[in-house]
């Protein structure tokens, strides 16, 4: 699976939108983008993914570069309970249909929201 | 719908005791995983299970840790004897065989059993 490069850390101010970037360039054409993000001492949590176009659900907008080398997650108005460990991850899923596929975490980004 | 169901979620033992916890995915889930997760690291995945059967355990220290899932429902797993490097956080996580989750990476975790080894 393709390598992911976060920022350590973010900090984003109450009610701004936070920007995370995800760096991917090694990424295949059948790989898809994967966020999760960890609130403490809770399980990581599935936010969005996306293959080549931008995707938007309830919770954050994912926009995908035209080449695919890069991501940006975007939670539009952040607030403290979003204070977190956001995980970027390239995924590829088991050829065939078959759910074998495997999630490979990094170090992910600490984005720390303030009031 | 409930959630991916961990216990215990802490545990305190001493370097060469043994050591359990138990997972019970959500109903109809088919692909179970359990993840090691150390201080200040991302998860790292141990084991895979599809229904009953091992997909990948590649990375399981296989001298002190096992994993089951008898009847492709819940499933344990086990440390003996535990060193000082196994205190992490264990987490269980799920997949279901069918329908738009079923081939993606959309996982479901538990909050995870935290341990502790002195």
């Amino acid at each position: 699976d393709a390598k992911t490069t976060q920022p350590p850390s973010m900090d984003c101010a109450e009610g701004r939108a936070a920007n995370l970037p995800c760096n991917h360039s090694t990424i295949s054409g059948n790989e898809y983008v994967y966020w999760y993000r960890q609130i403490h001492s809770q399980g990581p949590q599935y936010i969005i993914h996306g293959l080549k176009n931008n995707e938007t659900n309830e919770m954050a907008s994912l926009i995908i570069t035209e080449d695919r080398k890069s991501s940006t997650l975007i939670l539009p108005h952040a607030t403290l309970r979003d204070t977190a460990v956001y995980y970027c991850i390239v995924y590829r899923a088991n050829a065939g249909g078959t759910s074998y596929g495997k999630l490979t975490f990094g170090q992910g980004t600490i984005l720390t929201v303030h009031p | 719908e409930a959630g991916v169901a961990q216990s215990p979620r802490y545990k305190i033992i001493e370097k060469r005791q043994s050591v359990a916890f138990w997972c019970n995915p959500i109903s109809g889930h088919a692909t179970l995983y359990w993840y090691q997760q150390i201080l200040g690291q991302g998860p790292k995945l141990l084991i895979q299970f599809q229904n009953n059967g091992v997909v990948d355990d590649s990375q399981l220290p296989k001298d002190r840790f096992s994993a089951e899932r008898l009847k492709g429902v819940d499933s344990t797993l086990k440390i003996q004897p535990a060193k000082l490097e196994d205190s992490a956080v264990y987490l269980c996580a799920s997949r279901p065989a069918s329908g738009r989750a079923s081939n993606t990476g959309e996982l479901f975790f538990g909050e995870g059993s935290r341990l502790t080894v002195l």
